[in-house]
């Protein structure tokens, strides 16, 4: 109940395209739920989060859905770009465990020039 | 702002010594500290939480004789792995939270530790 399930495991997409990631979670409790971006070697980066009282947000060319009756969220990448290649993992949290994240299983972004 | 930094970025040791990789949050206080660990192509595994002048919250299956977590300031944690070994070697991430948004988490650059 604790998982985080995430798809696909990777993903090819042409320059300008629109990337989709999908997440889904069980426990209904989580209450925070961001998204990271990771390259190669280095540490994630938090792109973007949303709570469950809105059903989308927007920052730049990240947007998240979130549908909380299905109990799923994604995140859709507007005009793609070759540097948008990366690992991108999404997360949930609950407040009364101290933020403690649970992470999916991340997918692999290629963009293609 | 949200700047959290790690030392060293890469360690190698010899198996059976130990090494100390510290994570500092640079333009905030940190009051939680999580530390992670990924292997190569996997999703990040929280090894513990520490909160500042607090005993460490190690998840199951994390020795914690093994990977000593210090949290003595707001500002700085410390992991320890001791008498390591080959398969200690991984990708250590450390983030840390404040007061005002505990949420959100920022993640250091991460420590690569290779024991040989």
């Amino acid at each position: 109940q604790q998982q985080v399930k995430q798809s696909p495991q990777s993903l090819i997409v042409q320059k300008g395209g629109i990337p989709i990631i999908n997440c889904a979670y069980e426990n209904t409790a989580f209450d925070y739920f961001p998204w990271y971006q990771q390259f190669p070697g280095k540490g994630p980066a938090l792109l973007i989060a949303i709570r469950p009282d809105v059903s989308e947000k927007k920052e730049g060319r990240f947007t998240i859905s979130f549908n909380k009756s299905a109990k799923q969220f994604s995140l859709h990448i507007m005009d793609s770009q070759p540097g948008d290649s990366a690992t991108y993992f999404c997360a949930a949290s609950m407040y009364n465990q101290g933020g403690k994240l649970i992470f999916g299983q991340g997918t692999e972004l290629s963009v293609k020039p | 702002g949200a700047v959290v930094s790690q030392h060293p970025s890469r360690v190698i040791c010899k198996s059976g010594t130990s090494v100390k990789i510290e994570c500092r949050s640079l333009d905030f206080q940190a009051t939680t500290m999580f530390w992670y660990r990924q292997f190569p192509k996997k999703s990040l595994m929280l090894m513990a939480t520490s909160n500042e002048g607090s005993k460490a919250t190690y998840e199951q299956g994390v020795e914690k004789d093994k990977f000593l977590i210090n949290h003595a300031s707001l500002t700085l944690s410390t992991l320890t792995v001791t008498s390591a070994h080959p398969e200690d070697s991984s990708f250590y991430i450390c983030s840390a939270s404040g007061d005002r948004e505990p949420y959100e988490q920022y993640f250091g650059p991460g420590t690569r530790l290779t024991v040989t």
